[in-house]
């Protein structure tokens, strides 16, 4: 298996412009797991789901942010719009049981 | 607020010397997990100790867990240059829904 997919692995945008991030979990995994991480806030839970759907969406910073779980091999982490303070680094992780697998994940850049 | 809280922040050893990093907790767990991070790299996963167990070895890895202190250690024996990481203990809110909780981590340096 090829692991936690994500995409793309650098993204640079500049402030109000909508950014989308991708994921593809491992196949047979039924939770998925949106985190950030930042020097200043550590890793942070964004949101989660299970067998597509979203369980807790409580560390969604606001409603400039949603997450989409469409099918079981496919998500994505919208920021629209864009502010400097959304520059971290955005990981994918999924699981079938308490250990996670976390992708590579997107180093977000808002100028 | 943070469920886990590592202990020290930073860490810099000498290669072939151990390494204890200390994580502690504040609520009921079913699990406590050791993940590692590289520069650059996602998060992963090296050891789960379940709540009735105090003890578990994994190569050079050693965790211990104490309920009743709420707290974990991670022992590396023997380090090597290639540990050199973040160490992030992880726990479970004891509400079985697959969520954790990380703390902010232990940055270890190897020297060679």
């Amino acid at each position: 298996d090829a692991g936690v997919i994500q995409s793309p692995r650098h993204e640079v945008t500049e402030m109000g412009q909508e950014v989308t991030l991708r994921c593809k979990p491992i196949s047979g995994h039924d939770y998925l797991f949106w985190y950030r991480q930042t020097m200043m806030r550590g890793l942070e839970l964004l949101i989660y789901f299970n067998n597509n759907v979203p369980i807790d969406d409580s560390g969604m910073p606001e409603d400039r942010f949603s997450a989409k779980m469409p099918n079981a091999s496919f998500s994505t982490l919208k920021i629209q719009p864009s502010e400097p303070r959304d520059s971290a680094v955005y990981f994918c992780a999924s699981s079938r049981s308490w250990e996670q697998f976390f992708g590579p994940g997107t180093r977000l850049t808002v100028l | 607020s943070q469920q886990g809280e590592e202990d020290p922040q930073a860490l810099s050893i000498q290669e072939g010397e151990n390494a204890t990093m200390n994580c502690s907790y504040k609520t009921s767990i079913n699990n406590l997990q050791w993940y590692r991070q590289n520069s650059g790299r996602g998060l992963v996963h090296l050891i789960l100790i379940r709540s009735n167990e105090r003890e578990k070895h994994s190569g050079r890895l050693r965790v211990t867990l104490d309920t009743s202190k709420k707290s974990s250690s991670l022992l590396i024996t023997a380090s090597r240059a290639a540990d050199t990481a973040s160490y992030f203990c992880a726990t479970d809110d004891s509400s079985n829904t697959g969520k954790l909780i990380f703390g902010q981590g232990t940055t270890l340096q190897v020297k060679p």
